[in-house]
């Protein structure tokens, strides 16, 4: 089946200290890749998403490339700030289906 | 647009009663999901409809849940009787294919049955 592997957490990291958060997945067709960002108390919204190999994501200084050869999908940023702390989720859909099959999730805090 | 709302934003029962989740998506989607949250078991899927049919409910833990969606835009997850374990946010989220199966997640529902 599908499935979604991520980084364990938490994560905690200085204010504009470079970030990656590791996903990599398996999948029984071609899936497109999201990142999914739950911020205290709210829902999951979207940060950004790739739906071919070698394309790249990005949001909010977030960026992230679909790499079939690794069938990776790491999350990164430059310089992180304390509005970035939250959980980020790692997750996929294969083909037409709209289900996604997420991460666990990978809490960060960043300290200032 | 007001994005998806659900109803109540806090919900406190006794365990054995009856609790009510309810979520309106966002118009013109025609996928709607049910998601749990709990610290120790994370993110779940529940059951998901589209275009108001249930396509897959085998997240549904168990004969005291249940799910329907009697019109594209309102939905309702019932437990009954509810049980301490089933303290968790339960998350609704909608998507259409024109959105590229983005999914848009309401506030949640957080339940304490005590």
């Amino acid at each position: 089946g599908d499935s979604v592997t991520q980084m364990e957490g938490p994560v905690t990291l200085s204010e504009e200290a470079f970030l990656t958060i590791n996903c990599t997945y398996t999948a029984t067709g071609y899936p497109s890749l999201f990142w999914y960002v739950q911020y205290p108390g709210e829902g999951l919204q979207l940060l950004l998403k790739a739906t071919k190999a070698d394309d790249k994501g990005s949001n909010k200084g977030f960026e992230a490339t679909y790499r079939k050869e690794t069938t990776s999908f790491h999350l990164e940023k430059g310089s992180v700030q304390v509005s970035d702390s939250a959980v980020y989720f790692c997750a996929l859909s294969v083909g037409g289906n709209e289900k996604l099959t997420f991460g666990t999730g990978t809490r960060l805090t960043i300290i200032p | 647009d007001a994005g998806v709302i659900q109803s109540p934003r806090h919900e406190v029962t006794e365990m054995g009663q009856e609790v009510t989740l309810r979520c309106k998506p966002i118009s013109g989607h025609n996928s709607l999901f049910w998601y749990r949250q709990t610290m120790m078991r994370g993110l779940e899927l529940l059951i998901y409809f589209n275009n108001n049919v249930p396509i897959d409910d085998s997240g549904m833990p168990e004969d005291r849940f249940s799910a329907k969606m009697p019109n594209a835009s309102f939905s309702t997850l019932k437990i009954q009787p509810s049980e301490p374990r089933d303290s968790a946010v339960y998350f609704c989220a909608s998507s259409s294919r024109s959105a590229l199966n983005e999914q848009f997640f309401g506030p949640g529902t957080r339940l304490t049955v005590l």
